[in-house]
């Protein structure tokens, strides 16, 4: 079974709107990080923004914001306000405890296409 | 700056031909992982080491080697490359005593083609 499961595999918003990349999680665990990752075309790994389980308050970094609903296993990754420079492949990953948090289980990707 | 550095670039080899891809990272981070990312399939774990000389296999581990002999170093070492090994290839690292919540850099990727 999938540990992350992203269920878009494209995403198509105009720019200055807001759009929601859904990621659900699978775990046993009480303790795990959830994060996202932007890849823009040139390929690099992007941090955007961590939720720990334990974490009352829903993650903010700027635009990005992370919607997690514990109860559900969803961390759903928020950009408000969209840019053109906000095209690229989303991916939701996870740390949990078994391999003493050294392995990010990554989820297939959502493309984002942000349009004029 | 700190950095995850992997060389190279890009590489096309021929199969059978033994090849390794480098990665350092200058953080003092205990934590070193390899991934592979093929389209429709993210990225997905080769091997991981979470400390010097301890590795340990990942998710498609076949046909990959590492070693963690210091630190900063974790090179994944292909003994006889296939085409399926065609991927864009990530190294990442980060710190171990943070937990869940430590955050991994990744280097710029390698992408490799085996013909």
């Amino acid at each position: 079974a999938q540990k992350i499961t992203q269920t878009q595999p494209g995403m198509f918003v105009q720019e200055k709107e807001a759009v929601t990349l859904d990621c659900t999680y699978d775990t046993s665990d009480q303790s795990y990080g959830l994060f996202w990752y932007k890849q823009p075309s040139s390929g690099e790994m992007i941090f955007l923004i961590y939720q720990g389980s334990y974490d009352e308050q829903n993650a903010t970094e700027g635009r990005y914001s992370l919607n997690f609903q514990k109860a559900r296993k969803s961390a759903n990754l928020v950009i408000s306000a969209s840019q053109l420079g906000d095209s690229a492949m989303y991916f939701c990953a996870m740390r949990e405890p078994f391999s003493g948090y050294s392995t990010l289980t990554f989820g297939k990707g959502t493309m984002l296409l942000v349009s004029p | 700056e700190a950095q995850v550095t992997q060389n190279p670039r890009y590489l096309i080899t021929v199969t059978g031909k033994k090849l390794t891809v480098t990665c350092s990272q200058n953080m003092n981070h205990e934590y070193m992982s390899w991934y592979r990312q093929d389209p429709g399939l993210g990225l997905r774990q080769i091997y991981y080491s979470m400390n010097v000389e301890v590795t340990d296999k990942g998710d498609v581990p076949e046909g990959y080697k590492v070693s963690r002999k210091e630190k900063r170093n974790f090179p994944l070492i292909l003994e006889s490359p296939s085409p399926n090994q065609t991927s864009l290839y990530f190294c990442a690292s980060s710190f171990s005593r943070q937990g869940a919540s430590t955050e991994a850099f990744f280097g710029q990727g390698t992408r490799l083609t085996v013909v």
